[in-house]
């Protein structure tokens, strides 16, 4: 399974866009990029999820380089509600079971007023 | 429906008690899993069902015992436990072609 690392925190203002990295050297051919977003004592939340390129939806964007070793979740215009923690995952999500989901340490963003 | 239903919501145990906790979802999705998640931690993968077998165990403390009953429901049987298994407990499911849905957990202090 490819080992994600990000960093532990980043801190922002309301209105600015966010941008957190992920780095995956031995991400393999199979394998998608997903975040998920966490706060406090719930459950993670899917954002978005890729394999090469850019994808966008409502609430996020993200950018994947042609080698795929790194991704970057860009988050346009947070919010104090965008105070979260959020994993980056790799796998394949067509495995079924085999795709253990294993979550980094995953990035303490901080959004302050 | 997309929702992963956990219950109780929160629960306390002494070291001697068996209790179980219990997860629901109804969106036909074939693998469920249950997680564990200590404060200011990742969630740690326990045991992942598969068509409602166990495919995988983390090695996982036998006072942790997981069910799949039918292909929407899924236990854990808690006995013996120590303190240091408090935790949240989170549930999920997934499809193939899906993201993973997870349920809000179940927060368990053991007295």
């Amino acid at each position: 399974l490819a080992k994600t690392t990000q960093p532990i925190s980043m801190d922002s203002y309301e209105g600015q866009e966010v941008n957190i990295t992920c780095s995956h050297n031995n991400i393999a051919t199979n394998d998608y990029i997903t975040w998920y977003q966490q706060f406090p004592s719930q459950g993670p939340r899917f954002i978005i999820q890729g394999y090469k390129t850019k994808v966008t939806n409502e609430v996020a964007s993200l950018f994947i380089p042609a080698d795929r070793k790194s991704s970057t979740l860009s988050l346009p215009r947070v919010s104090l509600s965008d105070t979260a923690v959020y994993y980056c995952l790799v796998g394949d999500p067509h495995g079924g079971a085999t795709n253990k989901l294993i979550f980094g340490t995953g990035t303490l963003l901080a959004v302050q007023p | 429906d997309t929702e992963v239903t956990q219950t109780p919501k929160h629960l306390v145990m002494g070291m001697t008690n068996k209790k179980s906790l219990k997860c629901e979802q109804h969106m036909g999705h074939r693998a469920m899993y249950w997680y564990k998640q200590k404060a200011k931690k990742p969630p740690e993968l326990m045991f992942v069902y598969s068509y409602e077998k166990l495919s995988i165990n983390e090695s996982v403390p036998s006072r942790f015992s997981p069910e799949c009953p039918n292909s929407s429901l899924l236990n854990l049987h808690l006995h013996a436990l120590q303190p240091e298994d408090s935790a949240l407990y989170l549930c999920a499911s997934k499809d193939r072609n899906t993201e993973a849905f997870f349920g809000q957990g179940t927060r368990l202090t053991v007295v």
